[in-house]
């Protein structure tokens, strides 16, 4: 089992929507989470830290749920340029950072 | 502009030609690392040091091998490069402290024949 699982996708939305991706992972020692978006062929850049309250950035919602392991991230009004690949990413101590497989998204017209 | 920057960013080689792919990051980062990224596996971590002088096994560390004698450059060396390291190679950077966000670099994709 891997110790970060993202639902592969691809999710085919139209603009306008709100979608929703889930991420779980199995080291309960996991201390910092983050989701990082990758445009196709590029380098992941970050989108959001997730922290434990729940955070928002304007369309974009990040929940964390410790004690099911389990962190979400939410886009609403989704726009052509959401398209991408996002990344969920967990860090265990210093150094151990995992990364999610990612979850492809494409908004159409 | 804060930047990590790799080189060559498109290479095709043949098994067992020795190559170097070269990472240098602006932002005086203590951390540096190298990933590479394959189809439905993400990104695994091959090496990374945590400062100068200071390196240490990723997941994938078997054919590689790296080096750290400044602080702004992190080279990854393929000795003997073979058909199963095609992929695409990622160095990113952080500081050690903080908030762990990690600025990667545009990324370099090897082809081995």
């Amino acid at each position: 089992r891997k110790e970060v699982e993202q639902d592969p996708g691809p999710f085919n939305v139209p603009e306008g929507a709100t979608v929703a991706f889930n991420c779980t992972y199995s080291n309960s020692a996991s201390q910092s989470f983050f989701w990082y978006r990758q445009d196709c062929r590029k380098e992941p850049k970050l989108l959001m830290s997730v922290y434990s309250s729940g955070n928002e950035d304007g369309r974009f919602t990040a929940q964390l749920n410790r004690a099911s392991q389990y962190i979400s991230l939410l886009i609403r009004d989704s726009k052509l340029s959401d398209s991408a690949t996002y990344l969920c990413v967990v860090l265990r101590g210093n150094n151990d950072m995992r990364f999610g497989a990612g979850t492809r998204l494409t908004v159409k017209p | 502009e804060a930047q990590v920057t790799q080189n060559p960013r498109y290479l095709i080689t043949v098994t067992g030609k020795k190559l170097t792919v070269t990472c240098s990051q602006n932002m005086n980062h203590e951390y540096m690392s190298w990933y590479r990224q394959d189809p439905g596996l993400g990104l695994r971590q091959i090496y990374y040091s945590m400062n100068v002088e200071v390196t240490d096994k990723g997941d994938v560390p078997e054919g590689y091998k790296v080096s750290r004698k400044e602080k702004r450059n992190f080279p990854l060396i393929l000795e003997s490069p073979s058909p199963n390291q095609t992929s695409l190679y990622f160095c990113a950077s952080r500081r050690n402290s903080g908030a762990n966000v990690l600025t990667f670099g545009a990324g370099s994709r090897l082809t081995v024949l």
